[in-house]
């Protein structure tokens, strides 16, 4: 079975430029996470989808960042514009619905450095 | 306000040994916890869980024991192995809260051979 893939691995730009991340999680997996994993710290949720729909954004900096997942499956997380703070890993994770162990499965991430 | 927390930032031992990684959390709504393990450029990968009825889950070389008084868990590695070297994250939910993650900062475990 194919694991959660994230696209692309490493992205570096600069402040104020905007940038797109991809993540197509494993087949089947209705519920979709966005983490952000700062350097020494956690990974800390961004925006939940259950199918198409957002279940929790409520950690999304709703003034840079938007997050879409237009058909059920994939989706995309923007940043526009990035500031230096945005350096991070950017973690998709899926998960079955209704399976009552809520164990999320995550992808490789992607890095992000804002110059 | 850090309701899942991980307070070594770091452990060694010696291969053979017994790990054992802690993890205190203060959000008594929790009732499900999991343990990660992630390598560097990878992302975390799910290694044992445990509901809060239990206070024990064992699946091989890992045990997860909860202390729901205390709000403590523990992850167990017995024995330890130079392959197991890598951040372990705890991490929590809410069945009332869309059962979303709280992560813990992560502890770095170095096993020498």
């Amino acid at each position: 079975e194919a694991g959660v893939a994230q696209s692309p691995r490493y992205k570096i730009i600069e402040k104020r430029q905007s940038v797109a991340f991809w993540c197509n999680p494993i087949s089947g997996h209705a519920t979709l996470y966005w983490y952000q994993q700062i350097l020494g710290q956690g990974p800390k949720l961004l925006i939940q989808f259950q199918n198409n729909g957002v279940v929790d954004d409520s950690q999304l900096p709703k003034d840079r960042f938007s997050a879409e997942r237009l058909k059920g499956v994939d989706s995309t997380l923007k940043i526009q514009p990035a500031k230096l703070e945005d350096s991070a890993v950017y973690l998709c994770a899926s998960s079955l619905v209704g399976s009552g162990t809520k164990t999320q499965y995550f992808g490789p991430g992607t890095r992000l450095l804002v110059l | 306000d850090q309701q899942v927390k991980q307070n070594s930032p770091s452990l060694s031992v010696q291969e053979g040994r017994i790990s054992i990684l802690n993890c205190d959390y203060t959000n008594s709504m929790f009732d499900y916890f999991l343990w990660y393990k992630k390598y560097p450029a990878e992302g975390p990968t799910f290694l044992i869980s445990i509901s809060s009825i239990k206070d024990k889950n064992e699946d091989g070389r890992f045990t997860v024991f909860l202390n729901k008084s205390a709000k403590h868990l523990s992850l167990h590695i017995v024995p330890s192995q130079p392959g197991d070297s890598a951040v372990y994250f705890c991490a929590a939910s809410a069945q009332s809260n869309t059962g979303k993650l709280i992560f813990g900062q992560g502890t770095t475990l170095q096993v020498k051979p």
